[in-house]
């Protein structure tokens, strides 16, 4: 079973706020993830990155950033939530080598007043 | 830009019954991936298919990778409520860092 972590699980927030979404891995993968998911709709990515001090954008247009510093850890922050954010953030990782297999964490539900 | 179509986008069927899922992508890539969502919760890896011809079964899902026709399926036989879930295809880029998702087919299995 993946060792992905993602906090809070839940977040409701009014409009305006600055808000950080925690993701942490222990399996030493040096690549992940963040994805944009509405209620059983497809995923998509929003950034990703290589490994510490590596970050890019993905597919789909967001408002947030992300960084990564140390390798287990990749948090995503909104500088001001708006209700247009309100969605499913999952977050990925994989192991260079493993063409590119990922595993996901439980997913933070944010809900934007 | 790699687009990837997944139909049904709802499933229904009775238990007992066999039917196929299906998955077509844009461009050329050998490398696709099946996951499986319950409600609320996150994506679970099912198969990863990494060549022309891959067959991976495991219990009553069997998955199949054609890259010449840029189509993989999902093969559920003698169904069961247990595999009432959302089922996503992802095919890989190819340089291999992105992954693109299917819109995903709810499955329902019916006593």
């Amino acid at each position: 079973e993946a060792d992905i972590y993602q906090t809070p699980r839940y977040l409701v927030i009014g409009t305006g706020k600055k808000i950080t979404l925690e993701c942490s891995q222990t399996m030493g993968h040096d690549k992940m993830y963040w994805y944009q998911q509405d209620p059983g709709m497809e995923l998509h990515l929003i950034h990703y990155s290589y490994g510490v001090n590596s970050t890019e954008k993905g597919d789909l247009s967001s408002e947030s950033t992300v960084s990564r510093i140390r390798t287990e850890h990749f948090p995503l922050t909104l500088e001001s939530a708006r209700p247009s954010h309100t969605s499913q953030y999952l977050c990925a990782s994989s192991r260079v080598g493993s063409y590119n297999e990922q595993f996901f964490g439980p997913g933070t539900r944010l809900t934007v007043l | 830009e790699l687009k990837v179509e997944q139909n049904p986008l709802f499933l229904s069927m009775q238990e007992g019954k066999n039917y196929t899922i299906y998955c077509n992508y844009s461009t050329t890539s050998d490398r696709l991936y099946w996951y499986r969502q319950d409600p609320g919760k996150s994506l679970e890896s099912l198969f990863v298919l990494l060549s022309n011809g891959a067959v991976k079964q495991e219990g009553r899902l069997m998955a199949s990778l054609d890259t010449k026709a840029r189509l993989s399926t999902l093969h559920i036989t003698a169904a069961v409520h247990d595999l009432s879930a959302t089922y996503f295809c992802a095919v890989s880029n190819n340089a291999g860092n992105m992954l693109t998702f299917g819109g995903g087919t709810r499955l329902m299995v019916k006593p």
